[in-house]
């Protein structure tokens, strides 16, 4: 069985500060952990994902996450946040081929002037 | 390339209702999924298909059939529209299910019952 908990169904932050999306997850398995991005009136798309290569996972548009074993973990930080990062964003987990995306209940990020 | 097309965008339906949302795919991919969307709850999944001619039920099938008959398409199918349907839907496709494979989505279909 595996599941994701998503802290904070809402984060505001100004432009230019920290962004900090938190996310836990439980697996049964070793986990393949993804953070998918939904703007709005649009479908989800790939932001980042570990697949056990590193554990600092880079992705697009400036975002980067760490995958924390002994925590559980899998937060997603930006250093600077933009306007153009307002949007929700949704972990999630899958474990071996076969096994289905588990998504948490996603976080809307609001980013003001 | 396309990617995932899904039909309607959006639909308003009465109680009781049937309707059929539409979804393509031209990346040539083997599994398929329908996801609801509600507020708070993340995506849910209703239906997957793993290749053509198959389909398989996931977290919430109940009230939903789906059909898988050529590889590229993947339908959803509502026979009796209820209240609690009311979400926003997607589909999405992958090479394979589980692991790191990446699922890409659909613009999603917005839908009403009242």
């Amino acid at each position: 069985a595996q599941s994701v908990t998503q802290l904070g169904s809402h984060v505001s932050v100004s432009e230019g500060a920290l962004v900090l999306l938190r996310c836990n997850y439980s697996s049964s398995v070793p986990p393949y952990l993804f953070w998918y991005v939904q703007y709005p009136n649009q479908g989800l798309q790939l932001l980042l994902k570990y697949t056990s290569a590193a554990t600092l996972v880079k992705g697009i548009n400036g975002f980067e996450a760490e995958f924390k074993k002994s925590e559980t973990s899998f937060h997603l930080t930006k250093p600077s946040a933009h306007m153009s990062d307002a949007a929700e964003y949704f972990c999630a987990v899958s474990g071996d081929a076969g096994n289905m995306l588990t998504f948490g209940g996603g976080t809307r990020l609001m980013v003001k002037p | 390339n396309a990617g995932v097309t899904q039909t309607p965008k959006f639909r308003v339906l009465k109680t009781g209702q049937s309707m059929t949302l539409l979804c393509a795919q031209d990346m040539n991919h083997e599994y398929m999924y329908w996801y609801r969307q509600d507020p708070g709850m993340g995506l849910r999944l209703i239906h997957y298909s793993v290749g053509e001619g198959t389909t398989a039920k996931g977290e919430v099938p109940d009230g939903y059939n789906v059909s898988r008959l050529k590889k590229q398409n993947f339908l959803l199918g509502l026979e009796s529209a209820a209240p609690s349907q009311t979400s926003v839907y997607f589909c999405a496709s992958s090479p394979r299910t589980g692991g790191a494979d990446t699922q890409y989505f659909g613009p999603g279909t917005r839908l009403t019952v009242l």
